[in-house]
């Protein structure tokens, strides 16, 4: 199994700051994955960070407001720039693992709220 | 576009009863997966299946997959409070590393 270490894990924000959560595998991975969790919502991909090249955004998300960076196989980075309230969710980052990369694992949440 | 439905969207029952909580999914998918999520916390695997037909248990949870009819079902057997949780489905899409998760079924076991 891959064990995931996210920090923050809370923070409260001031609005019109920028903060970036930080994701730590116990594993070299391939793909890193990046979702958002709205409140009493599901999760919703917002990119695919794979190592040495530019992360992939979903719609509705723009590098701009989400940059990721990937600099090795165990580690990523989301920043949410130019925080509003509506920004208040909870960032998740997700690995595939498993004897046939079967399984998704997830960290353990960063849990954003902005003021 | 993929869309994965869950229903209930909320379950209040018993301790001791019996319930299912369905997954719907809109295109073919090679895998499904359960989880369950506890407030405050992140989300806790329970299920991957991966072939149609397959059905898997542990404990008061049973999980089956109907690729056929793109269905998954999350049978509860005789509920305890501590299965109170977000239970999530999701699914992968089909020649991508995507995976979209269903609209979760929020679970309140009363005593």
């Amino acid at each position: 199994s891959a064990v995931i270490s996210q920090k923050p894990s809370r923070d409260i924000c001031q609005r019109g700051t920028s903060l970036t959560i930080q994701c730590q595998v116990d594993s070299q991975v391939t793909m890193m994955f990046w979702y958002r969790q709205q409140p009493g919502q599901s999760l919703t991909l917002i990119a695919t960070a794979n190592q040495g090249s530019e992360a992939t955004y979903e719609s509705g998300f723009v590098i701009d407001k989400f940059p990721i960076s990937r600099p090795n196989l165990t580690f990523s980075t989301l920043t949410v720039s130019n925080m509003s309230p509506e920004d208040s969710s909870i960032y998740l980052c997700s690995v595939e693992g498993g004897r046939s990369g079967n399984t998704i694992y997830f960290g353990e949440g960063s849990w954003l709220t902005v003021v | 576009e993929l869309k994965v439905e869950q229903n209930p969207l909320f379950l209040s029952m018993q301790e001791g009863k019996n319930y299912t909580i369905y997954c719907n999914y809109s295109t073919t998918s090679d895998r499904l997966y359960w989880y369950r999520q506890d407030p405050g916390k992140s989300l806790e695997s329970l299920f991957v299946l991966l072939s149609n037909g397959a059905v898997k248990q542990e404990g008061r949870l049973m999980a089956s997959l109907d690729t056929k009819a793109r269905l998954s079902t999350l049978h509860i057997t005789a509920a305890v409070h501590d299965l109170s949780a977000t239970y999530f489905c999701a699914v992968d899409i089909p020649g991508t590393y995507k995976y979209i998760f269903g609209t979760g079924t929020r679970l309140k076991v009363l005593a």
